[in-house]
């Protein structure tokens, strides 16, 4: 059975920084590519990033590039995006999910439960 | 980038009622679209991949349709558990963007 499971939301001051991971199982990791989307409160579902099988490319909106970093470990099973210079309108449930291909452009085909990051003072 | 334009954006069908879903790319996507239901307060789910194809497990009363620009999103008979948001989303292009969503419900 395939399983995603994100960690690592919470209340954030505007600025400051955090941490979410996805550890997953059920499928071999290191094979396909994982992306992050996400959805403001009351919103519709947004892209925020994504990062080929190997490390080698990495994706983003505008709306997150240079602030946001994706990165992954295949040893540990494990998809992470560290989120810096945090706004009030990144407030929102981090999803991440599976990509059927090794890199950006395929469908999302098994989703986490998301974890919800909160940027308020 | 490339828009894409869900209509509508809300429904209200009854019991065993064919329910039909557009979205409109803004840009040519040959194939390359996608569907998703998501429920309340859960993840997104993938049920029709690349246009017309039915994901793993997903029930056959879902079904889609459609290539370039325009594509069509069906349930052959509504039932309450259908109750939903539905996105589609392209992948020929970056940034993927997702339509705004129609949210679907009982009358």
């Amino acid at each position: 059975e395939v399983q995603l499971l994100e960690s690592g939301g919470g209340l954030v001051q505007p600025g400051g920084s955090l941490r979410l991971s996805c550890e997953v199982s059920g499928f071999t990791f290191s094979n396909y590519a994982m992306t992050w989307v996400r959805q403001a409160p009351g919103k519709g579902l947004e892209w925020v990033s994504s990062l080929s099988h190997n490390s080698a490319r990495t994706f983003y909106a505008d709306s997150v590039q240079g602030r946001f970093i994706v990165s992954r470990d295949n040893s540990k099973n494990t998809l992470y995006l560290q989120m810096n210079s945090l706004r009030a309108e990144d407030t929102a449930v981090y999803y991440c999910a599976k990509v059927s291909v090794t890199s950006y452009n395929g469908y999302f085909d098994y989703w986490g439960q998301g974890t919800l990051v909160t940027v308020s003072s | 980038d490339i828009q894409m334009t869900q209509s509508p954006s809300a429904l209200s069908a009854s019991l065993g009622d064919r329910v039909t879903i557009t979205c409109q790319a803004s840009h040519d996507i040959s194939k390359y679209l996608n569907w998703y239901q998501q429920k309340p307060g859960k993840a997104p789910k993938l049920l029709i991949y690349d246009a017309s194809n039915l994901h793993t497990g997903v029930p056959s009363k879902f079904s889609g349709s459609g290539s370039g620009t325009v594509f069509t999103f069906t349930i052959s008979s509504l039932q309450p558990e259908d109750t939903a948001t539905y996105y589609c989303q392209q992948y020929d292009d970056l940034p993927l963007t997702f339509g705004g969503g129609t949210k679907v419900e009982i009358k």
